[in-house]
């Protein structure tokens, strides 16, 4: 069975660009995360999905981040405009039930140039 | 929120001794502990996890012990190997809200 699929797995852009992030969760799996993990530093939770319901997103910086799990299976992670201190990972992970049993993808490697 | 605490952040051994790392939590409602493997560039890994109604755990060359009075629990890695050297994050769920806290790592060096 194929585990947390994230893309792209590297991405260096100018600051002020966008940059989207794509996940595609364990199937069967209906919670989905997303945490932010800065260079030397453990996993932060940017927002937690619920199916398609963000029922965690207290940690998403809203005026440039977004993000969506339209039909409640992959999800999309935006950021508009990038700012230099958005270098970092972002990864994605997923989990059957609420017991904090988390999978996680290989992550996403933001560079802001 | 939770709070988790993890010492020491770098740790070198030689190849065949033990290793432990050691995390404190603040939320008492706190009630999984996973250990989670992160090589360097890969996803991080689950390698053992502990429930709160259980006191020590162990996998092989791997154990965790939890003391929830004290609200700390710990990794021991026994006849370490170069393979071991990895950064070791614990982690601490919390039921109430859903929500896994990470400790900021520990990098082990195992040297030959």
């Amino acid at each position: 069975e194929a585990g947390v699929v994230q893309s792209p797995r590297y991405k260096i852009i100018e600051k002020k660009q966008p940059v989207a992030f794509w996940c595609n969760p364990i199937s069967g799996h209906n919670t989905l995360y997303w945490y932010l993990q800065n260079l030397g530093q453990g996993p932060e939770l940017l927002i937690r999905y619920e199916n398609e319901e963000a029922v965690d997103d207290s940690q998403l910086p809203k005026d440039r981040f977004s993000a969506e799990r339209l039909k409640g299976v992959d999800s999309t992670l935006k950021i508009q405009p990038a700012e230099l201190g958005d270098s970092a990972v972002y990864l994605c992970a997923s989990s059957l039930k609420l017991t904090g049993e988390l999978f996680f993808g290989e992550g996403s490697r933001l560079t802001v140039l | 929120g939770e709070n988790v605490e993890q010492h020491p952040s770098t740790l070198s051994v030689q190849e065949g001794d033990s290793a432990v790392i050691k995390c404190t939590y603040s939320d008492s409602a706190s009630n999984y502990f996973p250990w989670y493997k992160q090589e360097l560039g890969k996803r991080p890994q689950l390698i053992i996890d502990i429930r709160s109604n259980v006191g020590e755990k162990k996998d092989q060359r791997i154990a965790v012990t939890l003391n929830k009075t004290a609200k700390h629990f710990s990794l021991h890695i026994t006849e370490t190997q170069p393979e071991d050297s990895a950064v070791y994050f614990c982690a601490a769920w919390h039921s109430g809200y859903s929500t896994l806290t990470f400790g900021k790592g520990t990098m082990l060096l195992v040297s030959p």
